[in-house]
């Protein structure tokens, strides 16, 4: 168990170009969160999948923002026409259904320039 | 709208004592508290929880007390270590919410020798 894998770690992308994060949760959690953290505040939670399924979104991810999670395994997260506002930690994070302790990868630190 | 906030952004504390990290939230549906650390470069780690039906848990150094009426946590490390120098955040979560936690900005811990 290698724990929660996310790639890449950085990226560096221009304005308006799309990314697209991967996150490998540990292999039995069933559930997946996305959360976002700028400098000097906490993680806010974007989005989570119980298996393949999106059961939540939070009104932070507009619609530029799409996350899939196919056949329940790893997910990715992907951004269209970024935004110098859309610079931040990309945190993924795995959990079994009820327990709250999750944990989370290393993050994807996105620049946009 | 902060609905949990850390107030001291920093604290530095000597090796040996008691380190106090406060935590206040302000959405009375939360019923369940958490307290993460985070080192640089790394995501954040789950440190030690605590339900809404309990206003104490301890687990060796840290303690975590809640406070419900004053809508208030607070994490004791006892005796405070160098390693124990991160960035800690309290983390709250609703009834059947899913496990989505709401992340508060938090406090920057300097245990020094």
């Amino acid at each position: 168990d290698t724990g929660v894998s996310q790639n890449p770690r950085h990226k560096i992308t221009k304005r308006g170009q799309n990314v697209t994060f991967r996150c490998d949760p540990i292999s039995e959690h069933n559930r997946l969160y996305w959360y976002r953290q700028t400098l000097g505040q906490g993680p806010e939670f974007l989005t989570y999948f119980q298996n393949e399924a999106q059961l939540e979104k939070s009104r932070l991810l507009s619609d530029r923002f799409s996350a899939e999670r196919p056949k329940g395994s790893f997910s990715t997260l992907e951004i269209q026409r970024t935004e110098q506002g859309d610079s931040a930690m990309y945190l993924c994070a795995s959990s079994l259904t009820g327990l709250y302790g999750y944990t989370f990868g290393s993050g994807t630190r996105l620049t946009v320039v | 709208d902060q609905q949990v906030k850390q107030n001291s952004p920093s604290l530095s504390v000597q090796e040996g004592r008691i380190s106090i990290l406060n935590c206040d939230y302000t959405n009375s549906m939360f019923d369940y508290f958490l307290w993460y650390k985070k080192y640089p470069a790394e995501g954040p780690t789950f440190l030690i929880s605590i339900s809404s039906i309990k206003d104490k848990n301890e687990d060796g150094r840290f303690t975590v007390f809640l406070n419900k009426s004053a809508k208030h946590l607070s994490l004791h490390i006892v005796p405070s270590q160098p390693g124990d120098s991160a960035v800690y955040f309290c983390a709250a979560s609703p009834n059947n919410a899913g496990n989505m936690l709401t992340f508060g900005g938090g406090t920057r811990l300097m245990v020094k020798p």
